[in-house]
């Protein structure tokens, strides 16, 4: 595609549910990135994604995320048991590859939990 | 680990003025890159501008510069003659250039810049 998709742009979930962010990478690229962005705060790293090695989950804050890359192109992150502090937006970055240094950006899932 | 410090909660600049946002970083790595993004309030974060750690000069891109004063630890972003679709959200974030598990972006916590007409 064009640029970088994210899906729902927008979601509202109540705590302990169970939610799914998609994002849909630039075509071709390789490597795909999440990142977490709460309320005046700047990003933080979640997961990455590069081919087909073993992601990087470092930056997973919790046993209830996770998130899988199928076929190498679409990504959903799970959230699991949803608590208030998950509220946020949730950005999805895919770059051509892991060297090349322009991260593309979607326009990012905004997720409250209540 | 890196670390990347912007002090500056906010700044407002007239129209038409220049304005410089801060930016300092910790490493302890010879070789990386620094970057300034914007992010309006449409969300989507935006490549202002990149510098290579082992690049002397600074970079320009047309009306943004930057001043890298690497001994300094230093990073800030000049933007010149202010527009007013220049008001957004301005991250630092440094990259590591190590290809083993350091890819990701690690920002600081952001300047607002808001342009007075």
């Amino acid at each position: 595609g064009a640029g970088v998709s994210q899906s729902p742009s927008n979601k509202v979930t109540e705590k302990g549910k169970d939610v799914e962010l998609r994002c849909d990478p630039i075509s071709g690229h390789t490597a795909l990135y999440w990142y977490r962005q709460s309320l005046g705060q700047g990003l933080e790293f979640l997961i990455y994604f590069q081919g087909n090695s073993a992601p990087d989950k470092s930056g997973l804050p919790s046993d209830r995320f996770s998130a899988e890359r199928t076929g190498g192109s679409v990504s959903t992150l799970t959230i699991q048991r949803t608590q208030q502090e998950d509220s946020a937006v949730y950005l999805c970055a895919s770059s051509r590859d892991s060297m090349n240094t322009e991260a593309f950006f979607g326009q990012g899932t905004r997720l409250t939990v209540v | 680990a890196q670390t990347v410090t912007q002090s500056q909660p906010e700044m407002s600049v007239q129209e038409a003025e220049t304005v410089t946002l801060s930016c300092t970083y910790d490493t302890s790595e010879s070789d990386y890159y620094l970057f300034w993004y914007k992010q309006p309030p449409s969300r989507q974060m935006i490549l202002v501008i990149r510098q290579e750690a082992y690049k002397q000069q600074n970079a320009t891109e047309n009306r943004f510069s930057v001043n890298f004063q690497k001994a300094a630890k230093s990073f800030s972003l000049k933007i010149s003659d202010s527009q007013l679709g220049d008001a957004a959200m301005y991250f630092c974030a440094y990259r590591s250039t190590i290809i083993q598990g350091a890819q990701k972006l690690v920002f600081g916590q952001g300047t607002r810049l808001t342009i007075n007409p």
